[in-house]
């Protein structure tokens, strides 16, 4: 079965450092997703993205953040300088078409800020 | 602002009794509410999605219904393998997003 791809699995980095998280979502599906999950807490919603450009996106999603498809293939979420609070599992997700909402996720990104 | 409740938050089970998991929801205009299982340290997995009260779906073990404001998943029978968080979420017509619950762990011992 067709699966969403992250990587790395684990990313170590200091505070002030950018990172970029990288997905591959399933081929056919036009629907990009990132959310996070804080150790103990709700998985949350980041942002969107459809067509080349961000559909919509939560507060959390502040100027640190960006995404991109740089090719037909990647997804990105990249944090400019990052916080200890940026410390959380990444997870990337995409869905099909406007009519089909179920998401497939990836096994996430450990993100840990020092 | 969507909100998603989920009770209780933690549920251990003897394998073979069965138990119903609670998701109450408030959202404005409901476009689905979705189940997800998320196993430790792994991302969601896709069970259901409901779309208008009185709806049923099943899987196995699993059978979820809706009413207009909650959501239960029955686990009927479980076995060890059914140990997981249960996640329920909720996606408001015009939006992209889901908003999720902070989940039940479910625990079935043999």
């Amino acid at each position: 079965e067709p699966e969403v791809t992250q990587t790395p699995s684990h990313q170590v980095t200091q505070m002030g450092q950018e990172v970029i998280l990288r997905c591959v979502p399933i081929s056919n599906h036009l629907y990009f997703y990132w959310y996070r999950q804080i150790l103990g807490q709700k998985v949350e919603f980041l942002v969107s993205f459809y067509n080349n450009e961000i559909s919509e996106k939560s507060e959390i999603f502040d100027d640190q953040f960006s995404v991109e498809r740089p090719d037909g293939s990647n997804f990105t979420l990249k944090i400019r300088s990052t916080k200890l609070e940026d410390s959380a599992m990444y997870f990337c997700a995409s869905r099909p078409d406007r009519g089909n909402e179920k998401l497939f996720f990836g096994s996430g990104t450990q993100l840990s800020v020092l | 602002e969507d909100q998603v409740t989920q009770s209780p938050e933690a549920l251990r089970l003897q394998e073979g009794e069965s138990s119903s998991l609670n998701c109450s929801y408030t959202v404005s205009g409901l476009r689905g509410l979705f189940w997800y299982r998320q196993d430790p340290g792994k991302g969601p997995e896709f069970l259901f999605t409901l779309y208008s009260a009185g709806e049923e779906k099943e899987k196995e073990r699993l059978k979820a219904t809706l009413t207009k404001k909650e959501s239960f998943l029955h686990i009927t029978a479980p076995k060890p393998e059914d140990s997981a968080t249960y996640l329920c979420a909720v996606q408001a017509r015009g939006d992209y997003k889901l908003s999720f619950g902070a989940g039940t762990t479910v625990t079935v011992r043999a």
